[in-house]
C-alpha cells in the first residue's frame, strides 16, 4: 500500500482564491481525520470522518471551510475564500479503529 | 494551564543514552496518542494507548490513567531519534483531541 496520499504537496493561492486539498486514505481504513499545523497554534484536529461520516468538525476554524467523504477512497478539505491566515500544512490521516494510524505527508499552503 | 502538558520542552542528549518523555493531562480521557514529527515535517504515530504499556522495538510508552500521566522512553537513543515528539489526547465523552506543545529531542552522535 502506498500509505495515505494527499495532493497536491504545494499550493500557493491568492487571497480569495478557492482551495481544495486531496487525501486518498489507506484502503480498508474505516477513519480519517484532517489537521492543521502552524507555527502559533502547533496541531489542530478539523474534522474526523467515520464510515465516511463527519463524526467531528468542532475543530472547522470557520464556514469557509467545509469537509467532504463521498466514499471509503477519497476526502476533500476546501477552503472558500481562502484568506492568508489559513497558511498552514494540512495533514490527512487515516486509521483502522486505533490500530495502523497512518498520516499523510501533507499539503503546505501558502495563501498570499 | 494546557488541558496537556509535555515536558521537558527541549532535550539534547548523547546517543546510546535512555530518554523519557513526559505527558500529563487534566481531562479525562478514552486514549493517548504519541506522534513522532521528523525534521523534514512527516508525523508517525507511534502509540495509541488507553492503559498500561506498549512496546515496539527501542520505544516504550506506559500510562498511568489514575495519575493523568504518561511517559515515552526510548532506550540506546540514536541520532536518527531526533524528531520532535507529541503527545495528544481523545477526550471521553465528547470526541476532543487535544495536542501536547511537543518535545524537541536532539541526540548527538
Amino acid at each position: 500500500d502506498a500509505g495515505v496520499i494527499q495532493s497536491p504537496r504545494h499550493e500557493v493561492t491568492e487571497m480569495g482564491q478557492e482551495v481544495t486539498l486531496r487525501c486518498k486514505p489507506i484502503s480498508g481504513h474505516n477513519s480519517l481525520f484532517w489537521y492543521r499545523q502552524t507555527m502559533m497554534r502547533g496541531l489542530e484536529l478539523l474534522i474526523y470522518f467515520n464510515n465516511n461520516v463527519p463524526i467531528d468538525d468542532s475543530g472547522m476554524p470557520e464556514d469557509r471551510f467545509s469537509a467532504k467523504m463521498p466514499n471509503a477512497s477519497f476526502s476533500t478539505l476546501k477552503i472558500q475564500p481562502s484568506e492568508p491566515r489559513d497558511s498552514a500544512v494540512y495533514f490527512c490521516a487515516s486509521s483502522f479503529g486505533d490500530d495502523g494510524y497512518t498520516f499523510g505527508s501533507g499539503t503546505r499552503l501558502t495563501v498570499v | 494551564k494546557n488541558e496537556v502538558e509535555q515536558s521537558p520542552q527541549n532535550l539534547t542528549a548523547q546517543e546510546g543514552e535512555f530518554i523519557t518523555i513526559n505527558c500529563s493531562y487534566s481531562v479525562g480521557i478514552s486514549a493517548l496518542h504519541w506522534l513522532q514529527q521528523h525534521p523534514g515535517g512527516g508525523i508517525v504515530s507511534l502509540f495509541m494507548l488507553s492503559s498500561g504499556k506498549k512496546k515496539h522495538g527501542r520505544l516504550i510508552a506506559t500510562i498511568n490513567i489514575q495519575e493523568k500521566h504518561s511517559s515515552l522512553h526510548i532506550t540506546a537513543s540514536h541520532p536518527r531519534d531526533s524528531a520532535v515528539y507529541i503527545c495528544a489526547v481523545h477526550t471521553s465523552g465528547t470526541y476532543k483531541y487535544i495536542f501536547g506543545t511537543g518535545t524537541r529531542l536532539k541526540v548527538l552522535a
